[in-house]
């Protein structure tokens, strides 16, 4: 009974592509999140999306969007894939978002390579 | 926005050792998560504390949101402890987590 669980675990591309990361939760979450690991352990907040409001981290470049089918799901698309993108990406939920501090849950983790 | 500092940044325990992890923030919270990452690389929620004091098993925290930090216990270390553990704080930003540069710790047997 995963939690929050993302697909694919492993992903593996050529510079220049543009690939797709899907995330879904199972929690009955309102907020859902995506956050970039380095490959020196750092964290950091790209965006935070419920079906009213998108967060962007200002830092983010425009090639990363969030795309949300419905309120289980939010997929991170990326295009013209950089070598600089390569690293760990988790997505995570919460019950509540903006406003409204709740306990986040994280997903096992994308580790994408850019070659 | 908030910072998030997190202290020692490495840690090398024997097993049965007790530690004590320390995170400091430059703002009021209204959400501060700690979080043990696994050697797998699996994020784990340990507690969720913007204040006051909680206890899981052998694995405390306090919040002192007044003096903007926070403190994670470790009691009787065992080696499955090891990894990194982070401090993730949130200052009504959206509830985006701000998180620390993380403490890594080995449990030697």
């Amino acid at each position: 009974d995963t939690a929050v669980s993302q697909t694919p675990k492993y992903l593996v591309t050529q510079m220049g592509n543009d690939k797709s990361i899907k995330c879904e939760q199972n929690l009955g979450h309102d907020t859902m999140y995506w956050y970039k690991q380095d490959s020196k352990k750092f964290l950091k907040i790209m965006f935070s999306y419920n079906n009213k409001e998108l967060i962007i981290n200002e830092t983010v470049p425009n090639r990363f969007s969030p795309k949300s089918p419905d309120k289980a799901h939010l997929n991170l698309h990326i295009n013209s894939l950089e070598l600089g993108d390569s690293a760990v990406y988790f997505c995570a939920s919460s019950r509540t978002g903006a406003g409204s501090a709740e306990t986040q849950y994280f997903g096992p983790g994308t580790r994408l390579l850019v070659l | 926005g908030i910072q998030v500092e997190q202290s020692p940044p490495d840690l090398i325990l024997q097993e049965g050792a007790n530690s004590t992890l320390r995170c400091n923030f430059s703002d009021s919270v209204n959400n501060l998560q700690w979080f043990h990452q696994n050697p797998w690389g699996q994020l784990i929620n340990l507690f969720y504390i913007p204040s006051g004091t909680k206890q899981n098993g052998r694995l405390s925290a306090t919040t002192v949101a007044t003096e903007r930090y926070s403190l994670l216990y470790i009691s009787s270390s065992q080696t499955t402890d090891s990894g990194v553990y982070f401090c993730a704080a949130d200052n009504n930003a959206g509830n985006m987590l701000t998180f620390g540069g993380g403490t890594r710790l080995m449990v030697k047997p």
